[in-house]
This record gives structure tokens, sequence and C-alpha cells, in this order.
């Protein structure tokens, strides 16, 4: 069965310094990986997502991801956080069912950006 | 062009009443999901749809019943709610072609409070 593990489930930051999300998943069968952001009071929007090829997956907002098969990990960077970063961001993986497919989300890292 | 559109925004319930929240898309997807989200745990898909009258259970099913009449709406239906149910609850939609590596489309969610 597949899960999904972010590893921090808050992360301080300051301004313009890097930051690195992380990222661990599980699954039986070949993955497909996202992450997600979420601003307050608002629904999920796509930052980035792997499905195959290149191991290094660029996003909106300035994003990268590196997709790890045999640490399977996930984890998302930046190289200079803005305050407008600030906001919940969730690791996602989804695979195939005999009913269609499914999307399993980890439990979210709150990422706080501080002048 | 609306997007993912939920109804309603907010609701208070007592323990022990039923209510249906309502989702629509536009955007001619096959592939409907409603998740709730609590804190500290992300977000749990309860039941997703691949088409018109068919549907699955997700991670957490029980005490939701869901309706896909038709490929525009899909609903969630809570019969004797529970303080436990008390959530904000998210519809997503995407396409089903190419499965589980499609991005999904987020509504603004509910936040369901029960008594």
């Amino acid at each position: 069965a597949q899960s999904v593990t972010q590893l921090d489930s808050q992360v301080p930051v300051f301004e313009e310094a890097p930051v690195e999300l992380r990222c661990n998943y599980s699954s039986s069968v070949s993955v497909y990986l996202f992450w997600y952001v979420q601003y307050p009071n608002q629904g999920l929007q796509l930052l980035l997502k792997y499905l195959s090829g290149s191991t290094l997956v660029k996003g909106i907002n300035g994003f990268e991801a590196e997709f790890n098969k045999s640490q399977t990990s996930f984890h998302l960077r930046k190289p200079s956080v803005h305050i407008s970063d600030t906001a919940e961001y969730f690791c996602a993986v989804s695979e195939s069912n005999t009913g269609g497919f499914k999307t399993i989300f980890g439990a979210g890292t709150r990422l706080f950006v501080k002048a | 062009n609306a997007g993912v559109t939920q109804t309603p925004k907010f609701q208070v319930l007592k323990t022990g009443q039923s209510m249906t929240l309502q989702c629509a898309q536009d955007m001619n997807h096959e592939y409907m999901s409603w998740y709730r989200q609590d804190p500290g745990m992300g977000l749990r898909l309860i039941h997703y749809s691949v088409g018109a009258g068919i549907t699955d259970q997700g991670e957490v099913p029980n005490g939701y019943n869901v309706s896909r009449l038709n490929k525009r709406e899909f609903s969630l239906r809570l019969e004797s709610t529970a303080p436990s149910q008390t959530s904000v609850y998210f519809c997503a939609s995407s396409y089903h072609a190419g499965g589980p590596g499609n991005e999904q489309f987020f509504g603004p969610g509910t936040r369901l409070t029960v008594l």
C-alpha cells in the first residue's frame, strides 16, 4: 500500500534563505509524485510533479524537487524563499488500482518565512 | 470557467443531523474525489469516482456516502453526523485518461463543525 511521510511538520526560515522540505514515500508499483501548496483558507494547487524521466523536476514559483528512487524520497527545495512562500506544502503519491487510481497525501509541512 | 465549486462554504450541525456537501466542476473531468483535512493528518481520501455511477472507497469511507449522477457533479452525504466528522472537506477533479499522473484541481473547501 502506498504511503507518504513528510519528515517536518513545521519549518521556520528567514527570507532569502534556502529551504528543503523532506518527503519519503512507499509504494509497491510505479509511482507518480506531486507537491501541492495550500495558502491560508484556500484549496490546494499543484507546484510540480514527477512522472518519469529526469529526476530533477522544476515547478512554479522557483521550486524544484528531486526524485531519488533508491532512497524513496522526493524532497522539495527552493534556493531563496520569499515571505509570500509562507504556506502549507503537501507531498503526494499516486498509483493505479483496479478502480482507477488513488492519491495519498502526506501530513503536510508548514513553512514560515520570517523577515 | 469556475473550476471546482463547493457548497456550502461553512456548516454547523448538531450530532445526529445529516447533510449533503455538493461539488461541481466545469472542466469535463472524469475523475472526482472527496478528501477531509484535519490538523496534523494532511488530506485523507474518503471516496472517489471515475465516471457517472462509478464510485469507490478511499482511506476513510466509514460514515460517508457519495453520489455521481453525471460527469459534472459529485456529492458527499453524511448521515447521522458525529463530532469526529468535524473537518474541512475538499472536492477535487482531474482527467482520468493518463490516470495517476494527472494534476488534481481542488475546490475551496467546506468547513464543517459537528457539535
